[in-house]
């Protein structure tokens, strides 16, 4: 069964260092991969996808991940954050079985302090 | 364009009641699905439809919860006799999957159930 694991449950940076949420996956087959953003009282954002094309996929905001499959990971980062990036970030990983559900991580609340 | 929408926004209700939550996806998205959001157990599939047909159903929690779709649209879940642990944000979301292979979900801005 496929799972996905977020390191992490709240991770604080000072503003302009590096952000760095970790995550990683089990999957029996070439998995696809997510992170959602989701600020409060708000439904989930999708930051950037992970489809099978480049390892390195460039999202909105700043954001990047990387996909490696020898780590299982596909840690999300910014080399610098800012103010508005706090939020709780959710990596997932669809179902390719059929039905492209997602299996969602336990989510990580990012501080960023002044 | 419109994005998915969710009504209501806040729902208050007391334990026992049924409730009825709604999801409007974006339009011509055939694939539709059903999260929760709980404190202790974060975000749960509870069921994917595609079309009007709902070929996966597993995340449904009890025979309390049900769900239907209709004109490969809007979609209602439907929670019976509710209980104080169906307190949630319900999360509906909504994607081409099934054209092209990849899905990106696009998510609404949830219904917050609280059952007192």
């Amino acid at each position: 069964a496929q799972s996905v694991t977020q390191l992490g449950s709240h991770v604080s940076v000072s503003e302009g260092a590096l952000v760095l949420l970790r995550c990683n996956y089990s999957s029996s087959v070439p998995p696809y991969l997510f992170w959602y953003v989701q600020y409060p009282n708000q439904g989930l954002q999708l930051l950037l996808k992970y489809t099978s094309a480049a390892t390195l996929v460039k999202g909105i905001n700043g954001f990047e991940a990387e996909f490696k499959k020898s780590e299982t990971s596909f840690h999300l980062t910014k080399p610098s954050a800012h103010m508005s990036d706090a939020a709780e970030y959710f990596c997932a990983v669809s179902d390719r079985s059929g039905t492209y559900k997602y299996i969602f991580g336990t989510g990580t609340r990012l501080k960023v302090l002044a | 364009g419109a994005g998915v929408s969710q009504s209501p926004s806040n729902k208050v209700t007391e334990k026992g009641k049924d409730v009825e939550l709604r999801c409007d996806p974006i339009s011509g998205h055939t694939a539709l699905y059903w999260y929760r959001q709980s404190l202790g157990q974060g975000l749960e599939f509870l069921i994917y439809f595609q079309g009007n047909s709902a070929p996966d159903k597993s995340g449904l929690p009890s025979d309390r919860f049900s769900a239907e779709r209709t004109g490969g649209s809007v979609s209602t879940l439907t929670i019976q006799r509710t209980q104080q642990e169906d307190s949630a944000v319900y999360l509906c979301a909504s994607s081409l999957a099934g054209r092209g292979g990849y899905n990106e979900q696009f998510f609404g801005p949830g219904t917050r159930l609280t059952v007192l």
